[in-house]
Order: C-alpha cells, then structure tokens, then sequence
C-alpha cells in the first residue's frame, strides 16, 4: 500500500518561532507536495517539487521554504511562524503527472 | 483561472439510499480528475482517478464520471452506509507543465442508520 507519512500530527509553535514540517514517502515517486487546508478556503497548493533538489512555488509560497534533499523526503520550514499560518498542513505525492495523489494524515499547526 | 465547484455542500441521508454528488469545473483542459474522501481531522484518502480521456471509473459502491466539454463530475454512491460518511473532495489536474490539483471545498455527507 502507498503510504506517506508526516512526522506529526498536532504542533503548537510560538510565534516567530522556525518550524519544520517532515514528510515521508515509501513509493519512489517522483513528485511530492505540500499544501494547507483552511475552512472555507479549501486546500492551497504551497510547494511542490518534482525530483531531488527541485521546487517550484505554489499558490501560497510566501513566509514558506522547502527543501528535497532526498526523494522520499519533503520538508516544508516556516521561517518565522505567524499565527496566519494556523492551519492543517497535507503533503502529498505522485509517481507521474497523470498519476494519482496520495496523502499523509495531515498536520494541525496551530500558532500562538 | 480554474475555479471547482461542489454542491451540495452538504447532505444528509438514511442508510441505503444511492446518491450523487456533483463537481463542476470552469477550464476544461484538464489531464485529470480525482476523487478523495477525508474524515474529521484527517488527511485526504484517494478514491478514483479518471483520466481526461476516460468517461467513467468504478470501484465498489463507487463510479464517478467525467464530461470534460462540459465541465462536469459525479460520484455515485450505491447503497450508502454509515462509514460513508466524511467530507468528498474533487481536484483537477491541470496541464500546466506540473501536476497542479485544483480543489474544490468539498461535500460534507452524512448517512443516517
């Protein structure tokens, strides 16, 4: 079975504090993204990356960083978290542009 | 800019009922469509996937359908259960040199035993 896996589930960060969200995935794919979800916003597409080393901005890429050193590994660091960066944070990852994506459980940061 | 819709935003049914849900999209040059389940609190869980070249997919209970000229989904749930219920979301894939999925916010579905 695909399985991604993110390090946490809840984080409570104080402000300004710099924050590292890990995500993990066993399938050797190719592409691997993060995105934040909010009530009534939907889910926004932060970073993405598409191999080792590679990134590309989202929809939202401000007050965020990524970094892919290996393949299986997708961080995303808020360098200065703020309390607008409250949210629930979803990685996901795909062999192929045409092929499915799949989830991690999610991360529920909250900023204080 | 690709806008996704979904409606209703929510609905609730007795157990045993089969029912639609709907996703409308604006650009129709998409690759793809993907349907995903996500229950309270938790990451996105993949349903079906249908390529813009196909018309339909199946899995179970599950068949979603796909008219890319006129810029509509459904998913058909047969016979629906209480463990259907969660939130269903929609996502589009775009043709934009990556795979960006474009979300909708989602059907929040409730079956009543």
């Amino acid at each position: 079975d695909v399985k991604v896996t993110q390090s946490s589930r809840y984080l409570v960060k104080r402000t300004g504090e710099k924050v590292f969200l890990e995500c993990v995935q066993d399938m050797d794919h190719e592409n691997m993204f993060w995105y934040r979800q909010d009530p009534g916003l939907g889910l926004r597409l932060i970073y993405f990356s598409y191999d080792v080393k590679m990134k590309e901005k989202g929809d939202i890429p401000e007050g965020y960083s990524v970094s892919r050193e290996k393949k299986e590994r997708f961080s995303l660091i808020l360098e200065s978290a703020s309390t607008n960066q409250t949210s629930m944070y979803l990685c996901a990852s795909s062999l192929r542009l045409d092929n499915a994506a799949f989830f991690g459980q999610g991360t529920r940061l909250t900023v204080v | 800019k690709q806008e996704v819709t979904q409606i209703p935003a929510a609905l609730s049914v007795p157990e045993g009922e089969n029912l639609v849900l709907n996703c409308s999209f604006t650009d129709s040059a998409i690759y793809n469509l993907q349907w995903f389940r996500q229950d309270p609190g938790k990451g996105l869980t993949s349903l079906l996937l249908i390529q813009s070249s196909q018309r339909e997919q199946t899995s179970g209970r599950l068949n979603a359908s796909l008219d890319k000229s006129s810029g509509r989904s459904t998913l058909y749930i047969a016979a629906s259960q209480p463990g259907d219920s969660a939130t269903y979301l929609c996502a589009v894939g775009e043709d934009t040199g990556f795979q960006k999925l474009v979300f909708g916010t989602g059907t929040r579905l409730l079956v009543s035993p």
